[in-house]
């Protein structure tokens, strides 16, 4: 099956400090690649849809300010995190979106954040 | 109201014994059902994709059944084992608006025991 892949998968920093994740197709072409967060016992939440070449679409809620993400190449989409806090604490997993048949997303490995 | 609910919320057996998990949902229109197995602190994996037309659907000792009809889904294991342990969450797609809209359950955490 598809392989996507995502780094780093655990980081700790500091409030008020910026955190870049990266989002990986291994061996397919992803136009669209799609951003949730986590909170413990709960569904993944969408964040953001993010298309290739073009600029995300936010779901309702979502600050675009403060999640900043850039989907520069069919393989690579990545998610900053800016003047993080504790609350920003959260598992964030992103899929990758094959374009044919149904459409199946293919879920990266996950990233812990936790801000202190 | 588009949701999906799962039962139960937990489950708890000894390795090698079977077991079978609930999905209902109200999606509509329907465009497909799936169910994820997530590991704890790992992102989901995709164990079935049905559509419409398709009313079982097997992946090893996973088999997933769907009634269009009444809007159920249930995903049996065979022949537990102790890395089956993980949440499982069954998640339909809409059709509806964007198409891309998947709408999530919150998954049934099953705990496989020596």
């Amino acid at each position: 099956g598809a392989v996507v892949s995502q780094h780093p998968s655990r980081v700790i920093c500091k409030s008020g400090t910026s955190v870049k994740i990266e989002c990986r197709s291994l061996d397919f072409q992803a136009t669209t690649m799609f951003w949730y967060r986590q909170f413990p016992k709960q569904s993944l939440m969408l964040m953001a849809t993010s298309n290739e070449g073009s600029k995300a679409t936010y779901e309702q809620g979502v600050e675009k300010d403060k999640f900043l993400i850039n989907h520069a190449s069919l393989t690579l989409s990545t998610l900053t995190v800016t003047s993080a806090h504790p609350e920003d604490s959260s598992f964030y997993i992103c899929s990758a979106r094959l374009r044919e048949g149904l459409y199946e997303q293919f879920f990266g490995p996950g990233t812990r954040l936790t801000v202190l | 109201k588009n949701q999906v609910e799962q039962s139960p919320q937990s489950l708890i057996i000894l390795e090698g014994k079977n077991c079978t998990l609930q999905c209902n949902y109200t999606v509509s229109p329907f465009s497909n059902l799936r169910w994820y197995k997530q590991d704890t602190g790992r992102g989901p994996v995709s164990l079935t994709i049905m559509t419409f037309s398709e009313n079982t659907k097997s992946n090893g000792r996973y088999t997933a059944t769907l009634d269009a009809d009444t809007k159920q889904s249930s995903l049996h294991i065979t022949a537990s084992q102790l890395s089956d342990s993980a949440s499982y969450i069954c998640v339909v797609r809409s059709l509806a608006g964007n198409n891309r809209k998947l709408i999530w359950g919150l998954g049934t955490s099953l705990a496989v025991n020596p």
